[in-house]
């Protein structure tokens, strides 16, 4: 089975610093790595995902992150945040062969303060 | 074209009672699934259905039931509503399993469930 852990609850940073919000994965398989933002009151919206090839994959809204398979790590990275950016991130895996089963974290809230 | 649309978006139950959700996947998606989140939690995978048939389910009690009809929709039904079944449930639909572009899933804008 897989799962996932968000490390922090909740992220606290200042408009236009950078921001790193993290995630770690287990799993015994080979797994597809995705990020998706929740705003308020609304369905959660794909960020970005891994599938293969590049361990650094770009999205919407200027985030990236990248995948380190010997950290069992997805990282979620954006150089210079905006107000618009708070939500809940939410970090997920699926394995290769069972790709429709969605395994979450539990969330971090980002917090982008003037 | 639409997104995956859910019905109701809110919704107050008494403990005891039936709750029925549904959901229209994207057009083209046949494969539907089904998440519980929990205020506070991240969503959790309850039931897939592709092509009309379950082909996974969560860690739920038999209360949770689900089935997909032939236009792809699905409807999500939980019977004997207890307190702690009060939650967003999310409706995510996807492509065929035969599809390369990758596995993403599509999610719609949740049905709140509060049971009182």
């Amino acid at each position: 089975a897989q799962s996932v852990t968000q490390l922090d609850s909740q992220v606290p940073v200042f408009e236009e610093a950078p921001v790193e919000l993290r995630c770690n994965y287990s799993s015994s398989v080979s797994v597809y790595l995705f990020w998706y933002v929740q705003y308020p009151n609304q369905g959660l919206q794909l960020l970005l995902k891994y599938l293969s090839g590049s361990t650094l994959v770009k999205g919407i809204n200027g985030f990236e992150a990248e995948f380190n398979k010997s950290q069992t790590s997805f990282h979620l990275r954006k150089p210079s945040v905006h107000i618009s950016d708070t939500a809940e991130y939410f970090c997920a895996v699926s394995d290769r062969y069972n790709f429709n089963k969605f395994y979450f974290g539990s969330g971090t809230k980002l917090n982008v303060k003037p | 074209d639409a997104g995956v649309t859910q019905s109701p978006t809110h919704l107050i139950k008494t403990r005891g009672q039936h709750v029925t959700l549904r959901c229209s996947p994207i057009s083209g998606h046949k494969s539907v699934s089904w998440y519980q989140q929990v205020l506070g939690q991240g969503p959790q995978f309850i039931f897939q259905y592709y092509e009309k048939e379950e082909r996974g389910r969560g860690n739920f009690p038999d209360r949770f039931s689900a089935r997909q009809f032939p236009n792809y929709s699905s409807e999500l039904n939980v019977n004997a509503l207890l307190l702690g079944d009060s939650a967003l449930y999310l409706c995510a639909s996807s492509l065929p399993r035969t599809d390369n572009s990758g596995n993403t899933i599509y999610f719609g804008e949740g049905s709140w469930l509060t049971v009182v």
